[in-house]
């Protein structure tokens, strides 16, 4: 079975820019989740989607926006990007909310 | 909103010795992650549970939810077991719909 896959694994861009990252959950996941880990900060929730809808999001402006597709693919992006959304960003799937999240590699994002 | 508390938040051992890593949360919850972190940014969630205790090989989890607490175990630890182990809860008690909020990990090394 084919774990959650994200892409790219690195994303160089610089104040000012858009930048869109790419998640596919585990097949028959419905539920998908992003997680922002910056330096010295821990793991923060993001935004949560499930049957294409978005359920909840954490604590972030709304330039951090996303979607989830037909087949549950999930794309996050955020735009005007700042140097403190330099981090590394984790898309989890779960067969169901509340069931247990399965993760991806991650993206690093890094901005100059 | 679920406050995760996790010690040691260093903990270095030596191969072979009996580990242990504490969570307290604040909130009731309907289950708790624990989950592994790797240099390089890679999760794998190692353990969700409501209840008692689980062991996936040298690993054992226990929770207990009238005091909110939860405990990791590595029994004959080895260097390979060195990562940041991380504790989540629901961001809310009851269901994920929250995303989950995580403690700050604990760093662990076993050194040969």
């Amino acid at each position: 079975e084919a774990g959650v896959t994200q892409s790219p694994t690195h994303l160089i861009k610089t104040r000012g820019q858009q930048a869109t990252l790419r998640c596919s959950p585990i097949s028959g996941h419905t539920s998908v989740y992003w997680y922002q880990q910056a330096l010295g900060l821990g793991l923060q929730f993001l935004l949560w989607y499930d049957e294409g809808e978005e359920r909840n999001r954490g604590n972030f402006p709304p330039r951090f926006s996303g979607r989830q597709f037909p087949n549950y693919s999930s794309e996050l992006n955020v735009n005007a990007l700042e140097l403190e959304d330099s981090a590394l960003y984790l898309c989890a799937s779960s067969f169901r909310n509340n069931q247990p999240q399965h993760f991806g590699d991650g993206t690093r994002l890094s901005i100059l | 909103k679920n406050e995760v508390e996790q010690s040691p938040q260093n903990l270095t051992a030596q191969e072979g010795e009996f580990i242990t890593i504490n969570c307290s949360y604040s909130v009731g919850i309907s289950a708790l992650h624990w989950l592994q972190q790797h240099p390089g940014g890679g999760i794998v969630s190692l353990f969700m549970l409501s209840s008692g205790k689980k062991k996936h090989g040298r690993l054992i989890a226990t929770i207990n939810i009238q005091e909110k607490h939860s405990s990791l175990h590595i029994t004959a630890s080895h260097p390979r077991d060195s990562a940041v182990y991380i504790c989540a809860v629901p961001g809310y008690s009851g269901g994920g719909a929250d995303g989950l909020t995580f403690g700050k990990g604990t760093h662990l090394i076993i050194q040969p």
